[in-house]
């Protein structure tokens, strides 16, 4: 059974830092690896995709790496901002999204 | 974009009765809806898989006579909570896949149920 974790549960961090948000899972066996980002009381906001044969994506401020042989994801923001404080979840899709515990992210002026 | 609506984003109702949501794709035919609840502080569980035109795939433990799923059009998924109870109070989501992109899903806004 696939199971997916991540670290920080949370982080409170001033703004302005490099952060680095984790996600592992057991199973290597995905089609493709999403990272998104939910404010509280609404819905999904998707960031990143990462398929399968892929190691990274970029956008903007964000990276996203992808080492299955490790079982690990990494997001990482730079340049935090008060903007991007919200839970952000990382998810295996393996023909349906496994969702990973959420990391909840403040950054504070 | 793809975009994905759901109605209503707010609901409460009484115990014992019944409640529809809807899922609609706006702008591309999905092929697939996936239905996913969210508990407070707690990340989304997937219920149930629903085709276009076939019944819908309930993951275990999910009660598939309590919330029925009606997939009828490319656009448009239907989740009805039967004899809702207060501990059905949470945050449904909706998600359907189809677009650009292999795979990817597209997620609606969510509904708040709230059974007093």
């Amino acid at each position: 059974k696939q199971e997916v974790t991540q670290i920080p549960a949370a982080l409170s961090v001033p703004e302005g830092e490099n952060l680095v948000l984790n996600c592992s899972f057991t199973d290597s066996a995905i089609y493709n690896l999403q990272w998104f980002r939910q404010d509280p009381g609404k819905g999904l906001t998707s960031l990143l995709l990462i398929q399968s044969s892929q190691r990274e994506q970029t956008s903007g401020r964000l990276n996203a790496s992808l080492d299955k042989s490790s079982g690990r994801s990494t997001l990482y923001i730079a340049a935090s901002q008060p903007g991007d404080s919200a839970t952000y979840l990382c998810a295996l899709n393996t023909d349906k999204l496994i969702f990973g515990t959420g990391t909840r992210l403040q950054v504070f002026p | 974009g793809a975009v994905v609506s759901q109605h209503p984003s707010r609901v409460i109702c009484k115990s014992g009765t019944s409640v529809k949501i809807e899922c609609r794709s706006l702008d591309f035919q999905a092929t697939t809806m996936f239905w996913y609840r969210q508990f407070p502080k707690q990340s989304l569980m997937l219920m149930a898989t629903s085709n276009e035109g076939s019944k819908a795939t309930y993951e275990q433990g999910v009660e598939k006579d309590k919330f029925l799923i009606n997939h009828a059009s490319l656009t448009l998924s239907t989740l009805t909570v039967t004899s809702a109870h207060p501990e059905d109070s949470s945050f449904y989501i909706c998600s359907a896949g189809g677009g650009t992109g292999m795979n990817e899903q597209y997620f609606g806004p969510g509904t708040r149920l709230t059974v007093t």
